[in-house]
Order: structure tokens, then C-alpha cells, then sequence
């Protein structure tokens, strides 16, 4: 079955670069039936969708606007993994993230990576 | 960006009594080329992610017990619960993908009375 695992560190410093990967298996970062999306999750904003992903001759990426500029999505092939860069980041990027796979059929979220708990703090 | 909002926050129901959790949108989710809701049910339980409930409004996805509902169109939605049962305490979240950017609402949070 499809299965979505995340990577990455718990604690990120003021300005520095949060990185995180979600990789994947049991589908491919390329398939023509998917989307591979990023959500995060705090207390202040709720459920937040930062952006996606998908791939249908060429890569196309969507993206919020809160962090439209400091966003970077990459999907690799070669490791099948969807992995997330946010830069500059601030207290207020403190979250649970998320990767999921977007049904291209039906739009819904139907698998999701078991969550990572990212800090921002000197 | 379409806000989406849910109510009540929470509600506490007796074991096998219904819940219903209603969701509204800011503006219409309805595709028309395909006349479909893109409005989706998610259920959280603590520590863990999301998991998908019902898709199109009302398509229940496959393995979800069929005591969980959907309806509406447009900018109204209802979730419902037909008996609750004990593992049925989460927080449940309405999301649109209608227009990005995608969103969700704020969650309801169900708990046994």
C-alpha cells in the first residue's frame, strides 16, 4: 500500500532554512494521478495548505500565499520523495507539518505522512 | 481565498445517538463542468494525521463505516454520525479544493456525553 514517510529535524533555528522529506512508496512523486502536497498544523492557524505539486507531461506547483517567495517544492525522481524548503523562517512557521498524495481524481487527501513536529527557537 | 467555517466547535453526544457537524464556505465549491462538490471530511484523532472520510460531499471513502454521512452542495454541508461510537471521538474537518488556496475549516471536536 501507499505509504508516506517524513524526515527531518524537530528544531530550526530564527532565519535558517527548514527542511523536511516525505518519501514515498508504493507510487510514484511522478505518477499522473497524484498530487503531493504540503499542510501544516498549529494551534493559531489550524490546518494550513502551504502547497503542491503533480506532474502531467511537466511539473506544475501551486502555492499559498503566506508563503508564496520562501517556499521551495522539488520533487525528486530519482529517490521518489517530495521533499519541503521554507526559508527565513519565524516563531510563527512553528507547526506540525505534513506530506500528503492528492487523489487526482477526486481531490481529496487520501494518504498522509505520520506528521513532524518543527520547533522555531534560538 | 474561501473561508470555510464549521459549527458547533464541539459537541458532546450519548453513544449510539447522532451527531451532526454542518460546514458552510464562503463561496460555492460546486465544479460545474463536472457537478461535483469539492469539499471534503476529514477525521483527526490525537497524534495522529488527518484521515479521509467522504469526498465529493457525500462519497464516503472506501473502509469508512457507513454510519458516516455527508450532503449538501454549494456553500452547505453536514456531516452526520448516525450512532456514535466510542472510537468516533476526534476532531472532524470540512476542506475545500475547489480554488486554491486550498482550506480548511476550524474543526469540531465530538465527544461522548
Amino acid at each position: 500500500q501507499v505509504q508516506l514517510q517524513q524526515s527531518g529535524p524537530g528544531l530550526v533555528k530564527p532565519s535558517q532554512t527548514l527542511s523536511l522529506t516525505c518519501a514515498i512508496s508504493g507510487d510514484s512523486v511522478s505518477s499522473d494521478s497524484a498530487t503531493w502536497t504540503w499542510i501544516r498544523q498549529s494551534p493559531s492557524r489550524g490546518l494550513e495548505w502551504l502547497g503542491r505539486a503533480y506532474y502531467t507531461s511537466k511539473w506544475y506547483f501551486d502555492y499559498a500565499v503566506s508563503v508564496k517567495g520562501r517556499i521551495t517544492l522539488n520533487p525528486d525522481t530519482s529517490e521518489n520523495q517530495f521533499p519541503l524548503q521554507l526559508n527565513s523562517v519565524t516563531p510563527e512557521d512553528t507547526a506540525v507539518y505534513y506530506c500528503s498524495r492528492g487523489s487526482s481524481r477526486t481531490g481529496a487527501f487520501d494518504i498522509w505522512g505520520q506528521g513532524t513536529v518543527v520547533t522555531v527557537s534560538s | 481565498d474561501i473561508v470555510m467555517t464549521q459549527s458547533p466547535d464541539s459537541l458532546a453526544v450519548s453513544l449510539g445517538e447522532r451527531a451532526t457537524i454542518n460546514c458552510k464556505s464562503s463561496q460555492s465549491v460546486l465544479y460545474s463542468s463536472n457537478n461535483k462538490n469539492y469539499l471534503t471530511w476529514y477525521q483527526q484523532k490525537p497524534g495522529q494525521p488527518p484521515k479521509l472520510l467522504i469526498y465529493w460531499a457525500s462519497t464516503r471513502e472506501s473502509g469508512v463505516p457507513d454510519r458516516f454521512s455527508g450532503s449538501g452542495s454549494g456553500t452547505d454541508f453536514t456531516l452526520t454520525i448516525s450512532s456514535l461510537q466510542a472510537e468516533d471521538v476526534a476532531v472532524y474537518y470540512c476542506h475545500q479544493h475547489r480554488s486554491i488556496p486550498f482550506t480548511f475549516g476550524p474543526g469540531t471536536k465530538v465527544d461522548i456525553k
